[in-house]
């Protein structure tokens, strides 16, 4: 089993959609939980990052954490043609990071 | 622009050759990673550094080093190259250890 576990899809909505992208992981000492977005072949970019469980918002998006569960979330409200990527979660605890295999996202006009 | 920069962006080579990709992070950070990503694959973490020191090693190859000088920018060296290595690396900084990291664009190497 792996660490963190991330459905890579691929995930088709249309456009105007609410998008639920979710990762699951297995060490209990995880703290710290981000969100990437990367386009196809560029850089992967910081979309949010939470500290513990709860709930963080920033425009469109919402990250969640429940950590009884394990359990991450993103949410995307009102998608766009221009959220589409691949979405991948990272959580750490202290200098061990580990990422999500990643979740390819299209949305559709 | 996250603030980390990577050269070269392209890097085209033979098997067998040897050559050094580049990273400096942002300002102020002192955690540098560096990360494989080939096609449609995800990150593989190879090899971390926290201000000059090596903190943590993934799945680096023997062929593969790396080192943080102390003006906090780093060098991935990669030698006797393979065809399989061709693909893209990331650097990333963080502030410290365990915080978000914020990638480089990447620099992408063939190997023929």
């Amino acid at each position: 089993q792996k660490e963190v576990e991330q459905d890579p899809g691929p995930l088709s909505v249309p456009e105007g959609a609410i998008v639920s992208l979710n990762c699951t992981y297995s060490n209990s000492a995880f703290q710290y939980f981000m969100w990437y977005r990367q386009y196809s072949r560029k850089g992967p970019e910081l979309l949010m990052y939470t500290y513990s469980s709860g709930n963080k918002e920033d425009g469109r998006f919402t990250a969640q954490v429940d950590k009884s569960s394990k359990y991450i979330s993103l949410f995307i409200r009102d998608s766009q043609p221009s959220d589409s990527a691949t979405y991948l979660c990272a959580m750490s605890a202290g200098n061990d990071m580990r990422f999500g295999a990643g979740t390819r996202l299209t949305v559709k006009p | 622009d996250s603030g980390v920069t990577q050269t070269p962006k392209h890097l085209i080579t033979a098997t067998g050759q040897r050559v050094t990709l580049r990273c400096s992070p942002r300002s102020g950070d002192l955690s540098v990673y560096w990360y494989q990503q080939s096609l449609d694959q995800g990150l593989q973490f190879l090899i971390q550094y926290y201000n000059g020191e090596e903190r943590a090693k993934g799945n680096i190859l023997e062929r593969f080093s790396a080192q943080q000088f102390p003006d906090l920018h780093s060098e991935l060296n990669l030698s006797s190259l393979e065809l399989g290595d061709s693909a893209l690396y990331f650097c990333a900084s963080s502030r410290y250890e365990g915080y978000e990291q914020y990638f480089g664009p990447g620099t992408r190497l063939t190997v023929t």
